[in-house]
This record gives structure tokens, C-alpha cells and sequence, in this order.
């Protein structure tokens, strides 16, 4: 079993759609829960940590369940510079190394 | 905030040479840095951590004798894969923790490695 998991996709959406990423991880001890964004030939680029009790940044939203260890994101309104890879990301400790999941392609189209 | 520069970005070279790959924290000390390698449609596999004035940690199945990491200053860590051959062609991205300690790592821009 991978220690990251994620649906690959794609995500096919129209412009303004609300679209979902799941993501479970295997080791309980992990401490600390990102979402990343890569785009293309590009290297990944921090969206947003992912806390306990849930945060929100504008149309993006991040939960996390630690019982059942699992992470979502939720993108609302979607647009068309949305459109990238989706990389759930776990550290079991603030200095130790991170895991990548697979990512979860988006793409949103006019 | 804090920002990790890697160099060069692009690289094609004949099979059987080596070739450098530099990574560099600009505003911040690093004293552990990770490398990381992409294949097509793949994710980021681990491939070490480099810590400063010591020998890399190496994942399992990365040979270490290939992918030689130096880690010589607090500001700058090295990765020579030596002998490269075709299917050492990928997309090689370092990192390093900020200066804040919230888990997040910074990235460098990427080196993308051709061998013909």
C-alpha cells in the first residue's frame, strides 16, 4: 500500500464547477498535511496547509480527518488557471521528510 | 519568503558523462536539504536528504555511488549523477525547510535531465 494515496484522474470541470480531491495517507504518526499545486514542467508550489479543525483560503478548502486519516480539498467556482496537479503531501514531523501522493489532475475547461 | 534556487534548469548530455545539479537556499541557512526525482506522470519520489557537513541519507533502491550529494555549506547542496544514462532522464527538484518551523518545504525550480 502507498503511504499517500490519491485518485489520479483526471478531473474534467466546467468553469464555475465545485470539485472535490480525496486523499488517505497510512502512518498514523504523521504530523503535518499539505496540499500542493504543480503545474506542468513546473516544481510544486504550496496551496495550502492542512489543519485540524479545517481551513479555508478564499475558494479553497482543506480538511482533515485524522481518525480516518484522510485529506480533502474542496475548489469552489472554479477557473480555467485552476488547472494543474493536485499533490496531497504528509510529514510525520515538522523537520522530517515529505511523502507525495500520485496527485490528482485537474482540468477546467470554458 | 524564503526561496531555494536550483541550477541549471535544463541539461542534455551524452550518455556516460556526469553532470552537476546545484541547489541553493538564497535568504536562509538549510541545514537539510531533500532531493527529489520525477518521472512522467509520476509523483515526487525521495531520492535523499542531504544534511550539512555529513553524509546524504539515501532511500531504499536510490544507489548511492550514482547520486553523489554534497552538502558542503549551509547555503548550497549538490547532486552529481555520475555515468548518466537514458533512463536517468527526469525531472530532478530540490528543497529545504523555511525559515518558519510549520513542515512546509520550499522548492527549487527543477532540473530537467536528458541523456542521450
Amino acid at each position: 500500500r502507498k503511504e499517500v494515496e490519491q485518485d489520479p484522474g483526471p478531473f474534467n470541470v466546467p468553469e464555475g464547477a465545485t470539485v472535490a480531491f480525496n486523499c488517505t495517507y497510512s502512518n498514523s504518526a504523521s504530523q503535518s498535511f499539505f496540499w500542493y499545486r504543480q503545474d506542468c514542467r513546473k516544481e510544486p508550489k504550496l496551496l495550502m496547509s492542512v489543519y485540524s479543525s479545517g481551513n479555508e483560503d478564499g475558494r479553497f478548502t482543506a480538511q482533515l480527518n485524522r481518525a480516518s486519516q484522510y485529506i480533502s480539498l474542496l475548489i469552489r467556482d472554479s477557473k480555467l488557471s485552476d488547472s494543474a496537479t493536485y499533490l496531497c503531501v504528509v510529514r510525520t514531523s515538522n523537520t522530517g521528510k515529505l511523502i507525495f501522493g500520485q496527485g490528482t489532475t485537474l482540468q477546467v475547461k470554458p | 519568503g524564503a526561496v531555494v534556487s536550483q541550477h541549471p534548469s535544463w541539461v542534455i548530455c551524452k550518455s556516460g558523462t556526469s553532470v552537476k545539479i546545484e541547489c541553493r537556499s538564497l535568504d536562509f541557512q538549510a541545514t537539510t536539504m531533500f532531493w527529489y526525482r520525477q518521472f512522467p506522470k509520476q509523483s515526487l519520489m525521495l531520492m535523499a536528504t542531504s544534511n550539512e557537513g555529513s553524509k546524504a541519507t539515501y532511500e531504499q533502491g536510490v544507489e548511492k555511488d550514482k547520486f553523489l550529494i554534497n552538502h558542503a555549506s549551509l547555503t548550497l547542496s549538490t547532486l552529481t549523477v555520475t555515468s548518466a544514462h537514458p533512463e536517468d532522464s527526469s525531472f530532478y527538484i530540490c528543497s529545504a525547510d523555511g525559515l518558519a518551523d510549520t513542515g512546509e518545504l520550499f522548492f527549487g525550480e527543477g532540473s530537467r535531465l536528458t541523456v542521450l
